[in-house]
């Protein structure tokens, strides 16, 4: 079956740092990829997508690209803010299916 | 225009207790979906609707739960006999399209506590 994982968290940073968020899948055929945020009190909001191979996403400064060689959708920002405080999720679904598969999360913490 | 909107967004409920959670997706979305996610983790799949159809169950984790979607809108996702392990938030999603790759669009939750 399908599966996302995601790297440990939770994850600190100081304001302007470099970050990055690994994410692996298992799935057969070409599912499409997700990055979900869920900030304190709010529902998950898309953050960006791919739908095939060495597609990048971005959105907001973050960015990802669906790596088909290595089963990997990692997520990264060059200079992270206080307000992308946040849980990240690594998510995928079959073009076929409907159903997302979400990894465990990460925690991210940015202080200034 | 308005989002997905879950109600109610706490629940506190006596174990043996049944509960019923609303889901009102946005307008003219066909797709919704029903998730579990318990403390700390990702949301797990539960249960999808196409219009008032139920097409997938596989991830209701008990006949104790049942879900659905009457005339195509508002779903309703009712949990029998309630237990401990039931306590998580429940989230409702829906997507403008039938098929898998596009966005889903989440509701804020409802918070279930069994006690």
């Amino acid at each position: 079956g399908n599966s996302v994982t995601q790297m440990e968290g939770p994850v600190t940073l100081s304001e302007e740092a470099f970050l990055t968020i690994n994410c692996t899948y298992t799935a057969t055929g070409y599912p499409s990829l997700f990055w979900y945020v869920q900030y304190p009190g709010e529902g998950l909001q898309l953050l960006l997508k791919a739908t095939k191979a060495d597609d990048k996403g971005s959105n907001k400064g973050f960015e990802a690209t669906y790596r088909k060689e290595t089963t990997s959708f990692h997520l990264e920002k060059g200079s992270v803010q206080v307000s992308d405080s946040a849980v990240y999720f690594c998510a995928l679904s079959q073009t076929s299916g409907s159903r997302l598969t979400f990894g465990e999360g990460t925690q991210l913490t940015v202080n200034p | 225009g308005a989002g997905v909107s879950q109600s109610p967004r706490y629940k506190v409920a006596k174990r043996g207790q049944d509960v019923a959670l609303r889901c009102d997706p946005i307008s003219g979305h066909v797709s919704l979906f029903w998730y579990q996610q318990a403390l700390g983790q990702g949301p797990e799949f539960l249960t999808y609707f196409q219009n008032e159809a139920q097409l997938d169950k596989s991830g209701l984790p008990s006949d104790r739960f049942f879900a659905e979607r009457p005339e195509g809108s508002v779903s309703t996702l009712k949990i029998q006999r309630t237990q401990q392990e039931d306590s998580a938030v429940y989230l409702c999603a829906s997507s403008p399209k039938r098929t898998g790759g596009y966005e889903q669009y989440f509701g804020p939750g409802t918070r279930l506590t069994v006690t």
